[in-house]
């Protein structure tokens, strides 16, 4: 079984430039996450998707970060512009229905602003 | 809404010692408990899981996890660490109210010495 695919793996870009990650999430998983993992913390949530509606985007900044996920398939998070605290791993996951079933996470997205 | 908190942020240990890595939870309803582990440069990799029933877990890589509800503790063990177990533990709780929601430790960075 595929697990989730990440790209880009590493993007070095200069403040105020943007930036997009991309995510594949696990064939026929219907709940997808994007985290943000800043070093030396553990991930937090920033937008979780079922299907294509959004569930939870509280943690989004809002005035510079967008996702979608259109066609409850694949997923874009994008960034713009940037900032410096923005360096950080993007993690994107993605788990199936049911009770207490596992979160699976892509390898990461590593931004480093500049 | 749940938290957990890792109340070690690094733990350095001879290879072939004992090890444990605690994590505390705090929840007003019954909870799914995870541990999972990133190496350098990964993404998050699920070790174990306690959704019911025993409350001792056991996982790969020969790690195990004790449910502890009066102490709201999900400790994480292996009786012998190899070099290869180099890596951060992350703590994860799940409240059985919101399936969805995963509340993620900050993290437990395991080094393990020659």
């Amino acid at each position: 079984e595929a697990g989730v695919a990440q790209s880009p793996r590493y993007k070095i870009i200069e403040k105020r430039q943007s930036v997009a990650f991309w995510c594949n999430p696990i064939s026929g998983h219907a709940t997808l996450y994007w985290y943000q993992q800043i070093l030396g913390q553990g991930p937090k949530l920033l937008i979780q998707f079922q299907n294509n509606g959004v569930v939870d985007d509280s943690q989004l900044p809002k005035d510079r970060f967008s996702a979608e996920r259109l066609k409850g398939v694949d997923s874009t998070l994008k960034i713009q512009p940037a900032k410096l605290e923005d360096s950080a791993v993007y993690l994107c996951a993605s788990r199936t229905e049911g009770v207490g079933n596992t979160i699976y996470f892509g390898e990461g997205s590593w931004l480093t602003v500049v | 809404a749940q938290s957990v908190t890792q109340l070690d942020s690094q733990v350095p240990v001879f290879e072939e010692a004992p090890v444990e890595l605690r994590c505390n939870y705090s929840s007003s309803v019954s909870v799914y408990l995870f541990w999972y582990v990133q190496y350098p440069n990964q993404g998050l990799q699920l070790l174990l899981k306690y959704l019911s029933g025993s409350t001792l877990v056991k996982g790969i890589n020969g790690f195990e996890a004790e449910f502890n509800k009066s102490q709201t503790s999900f400790h994480l063990r292996k009786p012998s660490v190899h070099i290869s177990d180099t890596a951060e533990y992350f703590c994860a709780v799940i409240g059985r109210d919101n399936f969805n929601k995963f509340y993620f430790g900050s993290g437990t960075k395991l080094n393990v010495k020659p």
